[in-house]
């Protein structure tokens, strides 16, 4: 079946710093990702609708200077988080679509100290 | 808008007990129904799905039926087992391009 990878899975930063997350369709190609975040012991919340090719659209109150999307090919979306703080520590998971469904990937774990 | 309602938990059961998780949808059009399972430090991993109503989807002893009547998507297993302990999230997509709508999830906790 389809796979969508992730990139870390853990990822510890300092206050300040930037990451990058990268979320992979390994098996087939996916014009449409989606970016969503989890908090501890609630649902997953959309972030931004990633398409390949044109700018990310974002869901309100959702910082886009902040959270910054490129879907750079069929295969590869990335989720940088800049100037990262403690309130950004979150469980973020990709999904892409293809052609049976949508998929979703086994999510990052970031922890801003 | 398209949103779910799922139960609250946490629910905590016994080895072989009857599970039922309650979810219930609201949708504008016509939308696929999931249940997604959420294992300890893991991502989600689709659990079953239906497409349409009166669809029944199932896997590993687990059962959900769509039904559009009373626009719910209840979760049901017969005998819950320990390694069944995860977070239950239903969730709903209007269509295959379209971003999902989840519940709140449920937690299980089964216990020997």
């Amino acid at each position: 079946g389809a796979v969508v990878s992730q990139h870390p899975s853990r990822v510890i930063c300092k206050s300040g710093t930037s990451v990058k997350i990268e979320c992979r369709s390994l098996d087939f190609q996916a014009t449409t990702m989606f970016w969503y975040r989890q908090f501890p012991k609630q649902s997953l919340m959309l972030m931004a609708t990633s398409n390949e090719g044109s700018k990310a659209t974002y869901e309100q109150g959702v910082e886009k200077d902040k959270f910054l999307i490129n879907h750079a090919s069929l295969t590869l979306s990335t989720l940088t988080v800049t100037s990262a703080h403690p309130e950004d520590s979150s469980f973020y998971i990709c999904s892409a679509i293809g052609e049976n469904g949508q998929y979703f990937g086994p999510g990052t774990r970031l922890t801003v100290t | 808008g398209d949103s779910v309602t799922q139960m609250e938990g946490p629910v905590t059961l016994s080895e072989e007990a009857f599970l039922t998780i309650n979810c219930t949808y609201t949708a504008t059009g016509y939308p696929s129904l999931f249940w997604y399972v959420q294992y300890p430090g893991e991502g989600l991993q689709l659990l079953l799905k239906a497409t349409k109503a009166d669809d029944k989807g199932s896997n590993k002893g687990f059962e959900a039926t769509y039904r559009k009547e009373t626009t719910s998507f209840h979760l049901e297993k017969g005998s819950v087992q320990v390694s069944d302990s995860a977070v239950y999230f239903c969730a709903l997509s209007e269509g295959t391009g379209n971003q999902f709508y989840f519940g709140t999830g449920t937690s299980l906790t089964v216990i020997p």
